[in-house]
């Protein structure tokens, strides 16, 4: 199984800012990797997949990078509605999940 | 516009059964891989099981193999999960997520899932 690691657990920004979101595999996922992002009650949604491409209407302030085994997600400008907890998935094999990290308001 | 609504859920002893339900709408469901994925109450993600358009590829967790079995009936645009033998690390929001784009690629469109209760 392939583990992935999200960090930071917690990321406390202010609106405006941007915020950097990492994610690392255990072992090479080539650019297997999707991001999503989980409101409250609500299903996860897809925002980034193939590690940088963004998914049908998502905002160009999403922003995904890297490879193999290290990944980022940037969001350039906060904005209030992007507060909730976004997951790193690989599906270079059996689907596995970061823990995800919470983006909080600072 | 891409539907997924499940159904099904509720409160079962452990050792019981569940069977939920997903039925789907605004695509041409007998082309499209299915999933589901749970989610533990205040925990991640965690994927479940697959199946092909034609259910000739299955696959499994191994927290749930030989447990839970995946089908769909592709007439009746709906997929299903037999759920077996429960235990209380079951408890989860199910949710069933298609592969749109990839049949081996992300989770595109997701419905809003089906709470699942184990406890005596």
């Amino acid at each position: 199984e392939i583990v992935m690691t999200q960090s930071p657990a917690t990321l406390s920004v202010s609106p405006g800012e941007r915020a950097t979101l990492s994610c690392r595999a255990s072992q090479s996922v080539s650019s297997n990797l999707a991001w999503y992002q989980q409101k409250p009650g609500q299903a996860p949604r897809l925002l980034i997949y193939g590690a940088s491409t963004r998914a049908t209407g998502i905002p160009a302030r999403f922003s995904g990078s890297g490879s193999g085994t290290e990944f980022t997600l940037t969001i350039s400008s906060l904005q209030s509605e992007d507060f909730a907890v976004y997951y790193c998935q690989q599906y270079n094999n059996w689907p596995t999940f970061g823990q995800g990290t919470k983006v909080e308001i600072k | 516009e891409v539907q997924l609504v499940e159904s099904g859920g509720g409160l079962v002893q452990p050792g019981g059964s569940l069977r939920l339900s997903c039925a789907a709408s605004g695509f041409t469901f007998s082309s499209y891989s299915m999933n589901w994925v749970r989610q533990a109450p205040g925990k991640g993600l965690e994927w479940v099981s697959y199946i092909s358009s034609s259910s000739s590829t299955i696959y499994y967790a191994d927290s749930v193999k030989g447990r839970f079995t995946i089908s769909r009936d592709n007439a009746k645009n709906s997929l299903y999960l037999q759920m077996n033998s429960l235990r209380d690390e079951d408890t989860a929001v199910y949710y069933c997520a298609v592969n749109y784009y990839d049949s081996s690629g992300p989770l595109d469109y997701w419905g809003q899932g089906t709470l699942v209760t184990v406890s005596s």
